[in-house]
């Protein structure tokens, strides 16, 4: 499986954009980007994925640059219920979460 | 639809004690997760199942550890003997094929004394 790159932590303004970048510089041509969040104390919660074409759902925006390394999940309004760890993980066949990155929306 | 079940949600018992986790996957899901997440850490996959075959448990202590999904639906982790270490977040998973989305269930916290 590909391996990830995010950044450990991150801060967001409570109704603005939050952006959050992904590193897969290793990933091959079967393998999809996938988002999950993990509220604290709860099961991660999956948010968003894609192969190489950008997605949107209710949730989030998923924007996959064009050779695929790496990617960018957005929450165009942040709330204060959105902070939580988010995980970027690309797979075939099984799942490697890293350590995810942080997200607090500040009031 | 019911989410994915998992029983029970909380477990203490003491080092080199047996303990088993239950987890009924979403209906028609063929694919079936066990992760264990350390706290402050990402979840790490134990085993995954595609409807009763195992696909991937590289990374299950089988000295220890161990998992069936017997009729491809139901699924229990065992441990035995337990250790302090095993301490954890137990969370079960499932989808519909290995490609598609996971959705987790509440997890089982254990606390190994």
């Amino acid at each position: 499986d590909a391996k990830t790159t995010q950044p450990p932590s991150m801060d967001c303004a409570e109704g603005r954009a939050a952006n959050l970048p992904c590193n897969h510089s290793t990933i091959s041509g079967n393998e999809y980007v996938y988002w999950y969040r993990q509220i604290h104390s709860q099961g991660p919660q999956y948010i968003i994925h894609g192969l190489k074409n950008n997605e949107t759902n209710e949730m989030a925006s998923l924007i996959i640059t064009e050779d695929r390394k790496s990617s960018t999940l957005i929450l165009p309004h942040a709330t204060l219920r959105d902070t939580a760890v988010y995980y970027c993980i690309v797979s075939g066949v099984g799942m490697r979460f890293g350590a995810g990155t942080r997200l607090t929306v500040k009031p | 639809e019911a989410g994915v079940a998992q029983s029970p949600r909380y477990k203490i018992i003491e080092k080199r004690q047996s303990v088993a986790f239950w987890c009924n996957p979403i209906s028609g899901h063929a694919t079936l997760y066990w992760y264990q997440q350390i706290l402050g850490q990402g979840p790490k996959l134990l085993i995954q199942f595609q409807n009763n075959g195992v696909v991937d448990d590289s990374q299950l202590p089988k000295d220890r550890f161990s998992a069936e999904r017997l009729k491809g639906v139901d699924s229990t982790l065992k441990i035995q003997p337990a250790k302090l270490e095993d301490s954890a977040v137990y969370l079960c998973a499932s989808s519909l094929d290995y490609v598609e989305p996971q959705y987790f269930g509440p997890g089982t916290r254990l606390l190994v004394l």
